[in-house]
């Protein structure tokens, strides 16, 4: 399967502890994205790597969240000391090099997180 | 600054009716319209796209959508349900800008009735 993957699926935590997600995008695209999606909203967007800089951050990307992409390849989202709020599903997506507008972004199946 | 309003948050129609889902965009620039599908425990899948040229746009699985600018609409359509068709669907505005920024609407669950 050449699509974007993500692990785990499934996390479940006790506040207070820290979690890591892994996203490995499809192998061209050098540019990746996050967003969170909880209930009832679509996804909002997180943070964006284009090679392995990260060039945007949204407001909602807490200090206790860090997002790193250290070879251009699969990124990692940590969320340090977690709180029942971070309970949501977490989305990875990676789209083609290049600025047409015509390049949809292609996404994972995401790392649904509860927090205890 | 770019917004998508999903006008709709549940629809319901009986299999083999039409579906309609309704979305409105606002962009500052000439922006690139999705659709997408989720399904339940299924990633995101790309249903039709608008990248400024033909306003009628055709996707998969018999959906199409139409772009009126002079309404900021794209609403997306089907003439004939099926019950596959049950899932949430989320409309999508991509700027031009750097990273061509992606805002979701907020979703809108289609009920497929036997």
């Amino acid at each position: 399967d050449t699509g974007v993957s993500q692990n785990p699926r499934h996390k479940i935590t006790k506040r207070g502890q820290n979690v890591t997600f892994r996203c490995d995008p499809i192998s061209e695209h050098n540019r990746l994205y996050w967003y969170r999606q909880t209930l009832g909203q679509g996804p909002e967007f997180l943070t964006y790597f284009q090679n392995e800089a990260q060039l945007e951050k949204s407001r909602l990307l807490s200090d206790r969240f860090s997002a790193e992409r250290p070879k251009g390849s699969f990124s990692t989202l940590e969320i340090q000391r977690t709180e029942q709020g971070d309970s949501a599903m977490y989305l990875c997506a990676s789209r083609p090099t290049g600025t047409s507008l015509g390049h949809e972004q292609f996404f994972g199946p995401g790392t649904r997180l509860t927090v205890l | 600054a770019q917004s998508v309003t999903q006008l709709d948050s549940h629809v319901s129609v009986s299999e083999g009716t039409p579906v309609l889902l309704r979305c409105n965009y606002s962009s500052s620039y000439s922006p690139s319209l999705f659709w997408y599908v989720q399904h339940p425990n299924k990633g995101l899948q790309l249903l039709l796209k608008y990248t400024s040229a033909a306003t009628l746009v055709k996707g998969i699985n018999g959906f199409e959508a139409e772009f009126k600018k002079s309404e900021t609409s794209f609403h997306l359509t089907k003439p004939s349900a099926h019950m596959s068709d049950a899932a949430e669907y989320f409309c999508v505005v991509s700027d031009s800008g750097g990273y061509q920024k992606v805002t979701f609407g907020i979703g809108t669950k289609l009920q497929v009735i036997p």
